[in-house]
């Protein structure tokens, strides 16, 4: 059973644009959720990360929205770079647990 | 070492012949994690050591699978028998332990190839 489901498959934005990738979780005991960015031969890393007493936290361009209730958090990259085209992951956790990912968004920024 | 060392990055195997993929943590770090990340695929949890607490083995795909964490610090996951959907990027993270708090550090990962 998927814990962790994410959307789309792959993503094609040109440059300056905004990049969007949903995720959507079914277990309400978790209450960490991180993204993590991976370029080809590299391991994941860590991005940015939520936790659901907030709705919404800004680094730089990147943005993770969350609704509680409706069990679902995105990821916004504002102002897409080619340099930003990687594999993105989300993930959700429960205190002292392990991760469980998202299958997993190949991001591709058109200059 | 600055961060998460795996080795070895790459790995070709007959099927049926045994394989160690070793991983060294950030040091201090006591969260020790395992992950298989196949192509196209998310990263699939194998298993999670803590401290001196059980190891977590419920991700373990089959009793082919083993993993020891020796003195806290250095791991070592060993697959048997290695059959060709064993193929895979093997990851390993560290923490801080917190989850919440410090998020994964992961490795370069293994890649395993059965022929």
């Amino acid at each position: 059973q998927q814990q962790v489901k994410q959307s789309p498959q792959s993503l094609i934005v040109q440059k300056g644009g905004i990049s969007i990738i949903n995720c959507a979780y079914e277990n309400t005991a978790f209450d960490y959720f991180p993204w993590y960015q991976q370029f080809p031969g590299k391991g994941p890393a860590l991005l940015i990360a939520i936790r659901p007493d907030v709705s919404e936290k800004k680094e730089g361009r990147f943005t993770i929205s969350f609704n509680k209730s409706a069990k679902q958090f995105s990821l916004h990259i504002m102002d897409s770079q080619p340099g930003d085209s990687a594999t993105y992951f989300c993930a959700a956790s429960r205190t002292g647990n392990q991760f469980y990912f998202g299958t997993g968004t190949s991001l591709t920024v058109i200059p | 070492g600055a961060g998460v060392s795996q080795s070895p990055s790459n790995k070709v195997t007959e099927k049926g012949k045994d394989v160690e993929l070793r991983c060294d943590p950030i040091s201090g770090h006591t969260a020790l994690y395992w992950y298989r990340q196949s192509l196209g695929q998310g990263l699939e949890f194998l298993i999670y050591f803590q401290g001196n607490s059980a190891p977590d083995k419920s991700g373990l795909p089959s009793d082919r699978f083993s993993a020891e964490r020796t003195g806290g610090s250095v791991s070592t996951l060993t697959i048997q028998r290695t059959q060709q959907e064993d193929s895979a990027v093997y990851l390993c993270a560290s923490s801080l332990g917190r989850t919440e708090n410090y998020g994964y550090t992961f490795g370069s990962g293994t890649r395993l190839t059965v022929v």
